[in-house]
């Protein structure tokens, strides 16, 4: 899988849209770009992936370069309880293996 | 929210004692992982499973051991407890052939283990 590039911590606003960076640039054509956070003494948890399409769920927007690599990660309006640590993953959609999770993005929400 | 489920979530154990960190999951998944991870520190995959009667050691070396004698249930032993053991271990699981592209894997809430 291939390794990817976050700052270790950014801040952001309550109620703005928070954009969390991720490089990826040895990514290969049929790996997936996913994103994870883990919020203090809790279990990783699942937040948005894509191939190359941008892609938005309930929870957030996932932006993918057209060279795919470098992705970002958008929070539309960030609230006290996003603060923990984001993780940009890339690994390959039926990956019989495992997740690489890197040291990630401690994002810091404040009022 | 996850149906997967991970006992004791705190545990502190005195050095030598036998310990089984206990995963379960209700979503009928085939893969099944346990992580370790030290406070502020990445995630290291230490075991994982492809489904009953399958364990794998994963890149970071541990001194535990695995079982997956029931597809819904992968315990992870420590023999003889020692100081060094100290950390958070999580668990998790994923569908070997997801239906639908849901390929995420689903973690359990940890359990945070010292050893003194």
């Amino acid at each position: 899988d291939a390794k990817t590039t976050q700052p270790p911590s950014m801040d952001c606003a309550e109620g703005r849209a928070a954009n969390l960076p991720c490089n990826h640039s040895t990514i290969s054509g049929n790996e997936y770009v996913y994103w994870y956070r883990q919020i203090h003494s809790q279990g990783p948890q699942y937040i948005i992936h894509g191939l190359k399409n941008n892609e938005t769920n309930e929870m957030a927007s996932l932006i993918i370069t057209e060279d795919r690599k470098s992705s970002t990660l958008i929070l539309p309006h960030a609230t006290l309880r996003d603060t923990a640590v984001y993780y940009c993953i890339v690994r390959l959609q039926y990956n019989f293996n495992k997740f690489y999770f890197g040291s990630g993005t401690k994002l810091n929400v404040k009022p | 929210e996850a149906d997967i489920y991970q006992t004791p979530r705190y545990l502190v154990i005195g050095t030598g004692k036998k310990i089984t960190l206990e995963c379960s999951q209700t979503m009928g998944h085939d893969k099944m992982y346990w992580y370790q991870q030290d406070p502020g520190m990445e995630l290291h995959l230490i075991h994982y499973s492809y489904g009953v009667n399958s364990t794998e050691k994963g890149d970071l070396s541990s001194e535990s051991t695995v079982s997956r004698i029931r597809t819904e249930h992968f315990p992870l032993t420590l023999e003889s407890a020692r100081p060094s053991h100290t950390s958070q271990y999580l668990c998790a699981s994923s569908d070997l052939f997801p239906q639908g592209g849901n390929t995420e894997a689903f973690f359990g809430q940890g359990t945070r283990l010292t050893v003194v």
